[in-house]
């Protein structure tokens, strides 16, 4: 059964970087695709980046985003530079499955922007 | 950017009742189209992939149906697990969710 579960700061300040582990069990990384999506508090779902042979970004976010797979630690991680309180919400990730869905997901971590 | 609108945003239902949540593409997007339920303080399960194909584990009274730009989640008989948030997908290119649906208690 896979398992996907984030890791990270909880708090990051204004301006700074945000940096986000998911780390995979269950499966090898390297035999799937992966995306990363967030939801603010209270609102929908928004796709951040995903990997499915090659690396697609939400072009809203693609000039602070970066998103990257280390396959001897059967991580991929998420970067997302210059952040704003607009950047707080719950970020999770999920593999790419049947027709693109996204299953399953990990349980999600909160990241709240503030000083 | 694909545009995907969801509607109703929010519905009130009775236990045994149909439901229909419609999401509409704003361009033609075949049948790269899944359903999410969301519970709150839980990340989204698939319910619907592909349009029409219901995930594995996932009740028969879950099926979904539509193609191009109009497709249509339907719960037969809504049961008290159901009470959750849905989100329709696009898989055609860069993903895009719908805004949710809210289905409440009646």
């Amino acid at each position: 059964q896979i398992q996907l579960q984030e890791s990270g700061p909880g708090l990051v300040k204004p301006s700074e970087t945000l940096s986000l582990t998911c780390t995979v069990s269950g499966a090898s990384i390297k035999n799937y695709y992966w995306s990363w999506l967030r939801q603010p508090p209270g609102k929908g779902l928004e796709v951040i980046g995903y990997y499915t042979g090659g690396t697609h970004y939400n072009p809203s976010l693609k000039s602070r985003v970066t998103v990257s797979m280390d396959t001897s630690k059967n991580q991929f991680s998420l970067r997302l530079n210059s952040v704003t309180a607009a950047d707080t919400a719950v970020y999770y990730c999920a593999r790419v499955w049947a027709s693109h869905s996204l299953d399953p997901w990990g349980q999600g971590t909160l990241v709240t922007v503030s000083s | 950017d694909i545009q995907m609108t969801q509607s109703p945003s929010s519905l009130s239902a009775s236990v045994g009742d149909r439901v229909t949540i419609t999401c509409r593409a704003s361009q033609d997007i075949d049948t790269y189209l899944n359903w999410y339920q969301q519970k709150p303080g839980k990340a989204p399960k698939v319910l619907i992939y592909g349009a029409t194909s219901l995930q594995s584990g996932v009740p028969s009274r879950f099926s979904g149906s539509g193609s191009g730009t109009d497709f249509t989640l339907t719960i037969s008989s809504l049961q008290p697990e159901d009470f959750a948030t849905y989100y329709c997908q696009q898989s055609y290119n860069i993903f895009t969710f719908g805004g949710g649906t809210k289905v409440e208690i009646k």
